[in-house]
């Protein structure tokens, strides 16, 4: 089976940093995919993740390590606007994306 | 350059009756995939096709199909719509042989 977990909310404060966890259980895996889905819009495109290690891309971070079927995203620097649902997606190579339920996070003054 | 888009934005609809959403994928972009959102959850995969052939198919019933055109547009159809539809129904188009997936607006579908 498929199977994504990452926690359901999340709050932190404007400034700060934030890590949001994902753990995966595929029958593949060609790829790790970080969405950010503002309430009512469409997912828009952060990381993506094929072999383990970091990837930095200005305040965002996404690390995968597929030996233990986990990644982050991690977040500095937070702002307001930062406030949306964050989406991990498999890419394993049956179905183009089995995603996780989501974390909705809030970033407080 | 255009991106993904989706008509209708919204649709009410009634218990039984059928609809169809439609999508026209990023230039260059041969491969359509169609997701249902419910609402505080993650999008889950319906169908993919590319080259007008459907490559793949999620755990739904047989009131959904989809289809692709030359144009490499798709639609997405329902019918015997229930309650539990109501849903943003997201498409997404890719370049065919890669992973990255490119999502439309959403169409916001209400069954009521």
């Amino acid at each position: 089976g498929q199977n994504i977990d990452q926690p359901t909310e999340m709050t932190a404060t404007e400034g700060a940093i934030v890590q949001i966890n994902c753990t995966y259980q595929t029958s593949g895996f060609n790829g790790l995919f970080w969405y950010q889905q503002h309430a009512g819009e469409a997912p828009t495109f952060l990381s993506y993740n094929v072999l383990d290690g970091l990837e930095e891309k200005g305040r965002f971070s996404s690390f995968l390590s597929r030996s233990k079927g986990y990644s982050y995203l991690l977040l500095k620097e937070l702002q307001m606007k930062d406030s949306a649902s964050y989406l991990c997606a498999v890419y394993s190579g049956n179905t183009p994306l089995v995603f996780g339920k989501g974390t909705r996070l809030s970033v407080i003054a | 350059d255009a991106g993904v888009t989706q008509s209708p934005t919204h649709l009410i609809k009634t218990r039984g009756q059928h609809v169809t959403l439609r999508c026209s994928p990023i230039s260059g972009h041969k491969s359509v995939s169609w997701y249902q959102q419910v609402l505080g959850q993650g999008p889950q995969f319906i169908f993919q096709y590319y080259e007008k052939e459907e490559r793949g198919r999620g755990n739904f019933p047989d009131r959904f199909s989809a289809r692709q055109f030359p144009n490499y547009s798709s639609e997405l159809n329902v019918n015997a719509l229930l309650l539990g539809d109501s849903a943003l129904y997201l498409c997404a188009s890719s370049l065919v042989g890669t992973n990255e997936q490119f999502f439309g607006p959403g169409t916001r579908l209400t069954v009521l």
